[in-house]
């Protein structure tokens, strides 16, 4: 079945460091490609999304490509701050229930990011 | 409302109660996801609804799981004789259409069952 894997955490930062997060995927057929972030005491939201191979997603200086031949949609951001402290959450779509036709997202275990003053 | 809403925010209950956890999504939105996040764990797809119909609801983890959605809106998870692995936050996500448009998660339900 499909399947997200991303690094664990926590991962520490300090501020204005380089960031990546790696996320690989496994999927049948054409999957979108999501990173969900979670701030502290909120809920999920979308930070970007990329729909088709060699798309690249990108929101609030973060961004991912879509890399068919490695499938991967590793995020990256060139210059971290403090407010970027959250869990981040690599997700596919595409039918998680074999035949079903369902629409739900299929997640990575999430990875907690701390940055640093 | 502006976003999705879940209720209650919290629930602790005794193993073998029945437990009802609610969701309101965006107005106008016909699709609803319930997930379920387990600690350590990602994100669990259980069921996802495209207007009141679920067409698939073979995620569920197990018959003591049901769902229901009326008027294209509310939606109730149900889970009945709880058990302690049932331990987890609950989230409700809506989107407009479905598909790969976004979905707009709730603050969700955290369940302890003792």
């Amino acid at each position: 079945g499909d399947s997200v894997t991303q690094m664990e955490g926590p991962v520490t930062l300090s501020e204005e460091a380089f960031l990546t997060i790696n996320c690989t995927y496994t999927a049948t057929g054409y999957p979108s490609l999501f990173w969900y972030v979670q701030y502290p005491g909120e809920g999920l939201q979308l930070l970007l999304k990329a729909t088709k191979a060699d798309d690249k997603g990108s929101n609030k200086g973060f961004e991912a490509t879509y890399r068919k031949e490695t499938t991967s949609f590793h995020l990256e951001k060139g210059s971290v701050q403090v407010s970027d402290s959250a869990v981040y959450f690599c997700a596919l779509s595409g039918p998680v229930i074999s035949g079903g036709g369902a629409d739900g997202l299929t997640f990575g275990k999430g990875t907690h990011l701390i940055i640093q003053p | 409302g502006a976003g999705v809403s879940q209720s209650p925010s919290n629930k602790v209950t005794e193993k073998g109660k029945d437990v009802e956890l609610r969701c309101d999504p965006i107005s106008g939105h016909t699709a609803l996801y319930w997930y379920r996040q387990r600690l350590g764990q990602g994100l669990e797809f259980l069921i996802y609804f495209q207007g009141n119909s679920a067409p698939d609801k073979s995620g569920l983890p197990s018959d003591r799981f049901s769902a229901e959605r009326t008027g294209e809106s509310v939606s109730t998870l149900t889970i009945q004789r709880t058990q302690q692995e049932d331990s987890a936050v609950y989230l409700c996500a809506s989107s407009i259409s479905g598909g790969v448009s976004e979905q707009f998660f709730g603050p969700g339900t955290r369940l302890t069952v003792l």
